[in-house]
C-alpha cells in the first residue's frame, strides 16, 4: 500500500513565525503536490513537484515555497505566518509511469496562525 | 479551462436508503474521473476511478460511470449506511497532465 505521511496532524503557530510542513512518501513517486482545504473552496493546489529540486507553481502559490531535496520528501514552507493561512494542508503523490493519474493522499495537517 | 461541478448542499439520508451525488466535468480531450472520499478528521482516499468512457468504477458499493455524452461521472450507492458519512470529491485528470481538478465536495450524513 501507498503511504503518504505528514510531520504534524495539528500545528498552531504565531502570525510572522517560519512554518515547515513536511510530507514523505514510501513509494519512489515522482511527483508530489501541496494542497489546501477551505471549507466552500475545496481543494487548491498550491505547488507541485515533479522531480527532485524541480517545483512547478499551482493556483495559489503566494505566501508560500517548497523544498525536494530527496525523492521521498516535500516540504511546503511558509516564510512569515499570516492569519489568513489557517487551513487544512493536505500532500499527495503519484507516479510518472503507466499508472499515472492516482494521487494518493497524506493525513493532513491542520495549521492554525494566531 | 478544466473544471468540475458537483450539486451544492450537503446531503443527509437514513440509513440504507439510495444515494446519488452529481458531478459534471468541463475538460478537453480525454481526462480520467475520481471519487475522493474524506472521513472525519482525515485525508483523502481513492474511492473509484474511469479512465475511458462508458467505463464504470466501482468501489465498497458505490459506482459511477464515465458519461462523456453528458460530460457526468455521478457517484451513485444503492443503500447507504452510518459509516458512509464523510466528503466526497469529483476530481478529473487532464490527459497528460498532472494537474487535479477538484469539484468543491459535497458533505453526506447518513442517518440511524
Amino acid at each position: 500500500d501507498v503511504k503518504v505521511t505528514q510531520s504534524s496532524r495539528y500545528l498552531v503557530k504565531r502570525t510572522g513565525e517560519k512554518v515547515f510542513l513536511e510530507c514523505v512518501q514510501d513509494m519512489d513517486h515522482e511527483n508530489m503536490f501541496w494542497y489546501r482545504q477551505d471549507p466552500g473552496l475545496g481543494l487548491r493546489l498550491i505547488y507541485f513537484s515533479y522531480d527532485v529540486k524541480m517545483k512547478e507553481k499551482g493556483d495559489i502559490p503566494e505566501g508560500y515555497s517548497v523544498s525536494r531535496e530527496k525523492k521521498e520528501r516535500f516540504s511546503l514552507i511558509l516564510e512569515s505566518a499570516s492569519t489568513n493561512q489557517t487551513s487544512m494542508y493536505l500532500c499527495a503523490s503519484s507516479s510518472s509511469g503507466p499508472s499515472t493519474d492516482t494521487q494518493y493522499f497524506g493525513p493532513g495537517t491542520r495549521l492554525t496562525v494566531l | 479551462g478544466n473544471s468540475v461541478t458537483q450539486m451544492e448542499g450537503p446531503v443527509t439520508l437514513s440509513e440504507e436508503a439510495f444515494l446519488t451525488i452529481n458531478c459534471t466535468y468541463t475538460a478537453t480531450g480525454y481526462p480520467s474521473l475520481f471519487w475522493y472520499v474524506q472521513y472525519p478528521g482525515e485525508g483523502l482516499q481513492l474511492l473509484l476511478k474511469a479512465t475511458k468512457a462508458d467505463d464504470k468504477g466501482s468501489n465498497k458499493g458505490f459506482e459511477a460511470t464515465y458519461r462523456k455524452e453528458t460530460t457526468s461521472f455521478h457517484l451513485e450507492k444503492g443503500s447507504v449506511q452510518v459509516s458512509d458519512s464523510a466528503v466526497y470529491f469529483c476530481a478529473l485528470l487532464p490527459y497528460g497532465n498532472n494537474r487535479l481538478a477538484f469539484g468543491k465536495g459535497n458533505q453526506v450524513v447518513v442517518i440511524p
